[in-house]
């Protein structure tokens, strides 16, 4: 079945970028998104891209898409303490279901 | 701003028993979620329900899971004789549905089974 792996921890100092890296299998994607889990708060979603672009950039957030590596990353430029959390990435394939990563846990040292 | 609530946020049970966890989704959704992600593991579909009935379910979700929106508001997911391999973090979703199919979470329900 489809599948979507993530690295599971990354560190980065206040100030500087983040690049969050996700890899999926399925071909047949269509939205590839990111959420974001805060401590005690449930998953929120953060952005999206289509699976026809290559690049969105929302304020400080950065997604790249290489379709034909099937791979998505997501930039946080100048990371601050507030963006600690876990970040899933996601895929979905026309309307089935959502298929998550396990996280990656951010930590931001001020 | 609209949320998706859960609860209860955390339910210790011994095996065998049955649990049921609530959801009140954002009203003017149409469809509704339950995911579940073991301790360490992948965030995990388990259905999806729309226009009062299953329309999409997973392999996990067998026999000892329902779900029920018995009212029109609350939106339910029950298990019937719990296992120990249940204890996980549930969670609710619901969306509008169209293309872009964002989902909206609540904070999850923890549930551990001794």
């Amino acid at each position: 079945g489809e599948d979507v792996e993530q690295s599971l921890f990354l560190s980065v100092r206040e100030g500087d970028s983040s690049v969050i890296n996700c890899t999926y299998t399925d071909s047949s994607s269509t939205y590839l998104y990111w959420y974001k889990q805060e401590p005690g708060a449930g998953l929120q979603l953060l952005t999206y891209i289509f699976s026809n672009m290559d690049m969105k950039q929302d304020q400080r957030l950065t997604v790249l898409l290489n379709k034909k590596d099937k791979h998505l990353s997501l930039r946080i430029a100048d990371t601050q303490t507030g963006d600690s959390a876990i970040y899933f990435c996601a895929e979905r394939a026309g309307n089935t279901p959502l298929v998550f990563g396990k996280g990656t846990r951010l930590s931001v040292i001020a | 701003e609209p949320e998706v609530t859960q609860t209860p946020s955390h339910q210790v049970t011994q095996m065998g028993q049955e649990v049921i966890l609530r959801c009140v989704p954002i009203s003017n959704h149409l469809y509704f979620y339950w995911y579940r992600q073991i301790l360490g593991q992948k965030v995990e579909f388990l259905v999806s329900f729309y226009n009062n009935e299953i329309s999409e379910k997973s392999e996990i979700f067998d026999d000892q899971f329902s779900v029920e929106r018995p009212d029109g508001s609350n939106f339910t997911l029950k298990i019937r004789s719990t296992k120990l391999e249940d204890s996980a973090m549930y969670f609710c979703a619901g969306s509008l549905g169209g293309n872009t199919g964002e989902l909206f979470f609540g904070e999850g329900s923890r549930l551990t089974v001794l």
